[in-house]
């Protein structure tokens, strides 16, 4: 069963650091490219970046509301991704999901999420 | 970037209805279009991909259609687990970005 689990969420001050993560088992993780997505409270989903596959060097793509500010990179010994926030702002605060983009091309798995605030 | 809008945004419907959801590209987008269904507290899940292509346990009653900048997602007869908020991505290009949300109401 294709699973991914999101951890690391919290509160954090504007300006802040924060690293999420997401654990990915069911599947052979580096072989999928892995997106994150976020949704603001009460909002729509929005796209932030992508971590390219294995084959693809694991080349990242990002939003250009968090280039910059936020970094992908995968660990592969644990079969884990990380989604580094610096300088977080107020409008960064969401629900952060990882989600697998199958062979086809398309975001098919999610995680549950995990919840970040941005608060002073 | 490609922006993708949604319509309508809310609609009341009746459990038996046929639902129809239209997501307009700003640039031709060919196949490269994704619908994803969420409810309340849960994440979003795939629904249809390539435009058409039902995904593996997704009942039939839900279909897609359309290529270029046009597309609808439909639901034949609406079910009561069927209320939930609809979405589109596309992945044409860099940035991906999804439409705006049309949420499926009761009657």
């Amino acid at each position: 069963e294709v699973q991914l689990v999101e951890s690391g969420g919290g509160l954090v001050q504007p300006g802040g650091s924060l690293r999420l993560s997401c654990a990915g088992s069911g599947f052979i993780f580096s072989d999928h490219c892995i997106d994150w997505v976020r949704q603001a409270p009460g909002k729509g989903l929005e796209w932030v970046g992508r971590s390219g596959n294995k084959a693809d060097r694991y080349t990242t793509q990002y939003a250009a509301s968090v280039t910059g500010r936020f970094t992908i990179s995968r660990d592969e010994s644990e079969n884990s991704l990380h989604l580094q926030m610096s300088s977080l702002k107020t409008e960064d605060a969401a629900i952060y999901y990882c989600v697998r983009v199958s062979r086809s091309g398309f975001p098919d798995y999610w995680g549950q999420g995990t919840l970040v605030t941005v608060s002073s | 970037d490609i922006q993708l809008t949604q319509s309508p945004s809310f609609l009341s419907a009746s459990v038996g209805d046929r639902v129809t959801i239209t997501c307009r590209a700003s640039q031709v987008i060919s196949s490269f279009l994704a619908w994803y269904q969420q409810k309340p507290g849960k994440a979003p899940k795939l629904l249809i991909y390539a435009a058409s292509t039902l995904q593996s346990g997704v009942p039939s009653r839900f279909s897609g259609s359309g290529s270029g900048t046009e597309f609808t997602l439909t639901i034949s007869s609406l079910q009561p687990e069927d209320f939930a908020t609809y979405y589109c991505l596309h992945l044409k290009s860099y940035p991906l970005t999804f439409g705006g949300g049309a949420k499926v109401e009761v009657k």
